[in-house]
């Protein structure tokens, strides 16, 4: 079985400081991992993916995360946060196959202060 | 091209009435996903399709929920007799299956709130 762990459920980081939100996954296989992003009233958006190509994964809106295998982690970054990264932040881990299906993370609210 | 189209985007009904959600993927997609949103739990994976047909419908909380597929350009979650603690954001998303990363996309999401 997969799980994720997102630790603590809110963020808040000053406009132009650097955004590190934390995800730890479990997984019996090799697994495809994903940021996606929910601002509100709105539907979640994939900001990006790891799929076992390059450990550093570049995505949207200047985030990046890294694949670590050792530490079963794929934090996000982003070296300067910006007022409109206020958001819910979600990381998902899936197994590959046809029938297979996201696991995500409980979320993490990131506010940004001016 | 179109995303995820959900509809309605707000529905407000009575406690018993029979609630129909509405969800077409993007064309050529073929796994579907129902999920539903509340403060209290988070996101749950109600059921999934894959190629018209329900893979896992572990997620369904009761009877009183079902989900169809009848084309691949369709799909329902039906709640009857729908209950207040139904209300939550109900969302579809769709990926395409075979091959990729299976990056599921999400449409806007239904509000529902029962009384």
């Amino acid at each position: 079985a997969q799980s994720v762990t997102q630790l603590g459920s809110h963020v808040s980081v000053s406009e132009g400081a650097l955004v590190l939100l934390r995800c730890n996954y479990s997984s019996s296989v090799p697994p495809y991992l994903f940021w996606y992003v929910q601002y509100p009233n709105q539907g979640l958006q994939l900001l990006l993916k790891y799929t076992s190509a390059a450990t550093l994964v570049k995505g949207i809106n200047g985030f990046e995360a890294e694949f670590k295998k050792s530490e079963t982690s794929f934090h996000l970054t982003k070296p300067s946060a910006h007022m409109s990264d206020a958001a819910e932040y979600f990381c998902a881990v899936s197994e590959t196959g046809a029938n297979s299906k996201l696991t995500f993370g409980k979320g993490i609210t990131l506010s940004v202060r001016p | 091209d179109a995303g995820v189209i959900q509809s309605p985007r707000h529905e407000v009904t009575e406690m018993g009435q029979e609630v129909t959600l509405r969800c077409k993927p993007i064309s050529g997609h073929n796994s579907l996903f129902w999920y539903r949103q509340t403060m209290m739990r988070g996101l749950e994976l109600l059921i999934y399709f894959n190629n018209n047909v329900p893979i896992d419908d572990s997620g369904m909380p009761e009877d009183r929920f079902s989900a169809k597929m009848p084309n691949a350009s369709f799909s329902t979650l039906k709640i009857q007799p729908s209950e207040p603690r139904d209300s939550a954001v109900y969302f579809c998303a769709s990926r395409r299956t075979g091959g990729g990363a299976y990056e599921q996309y999400f449409g806007p999401g239904t509000r529902l709130t029962v009384t």
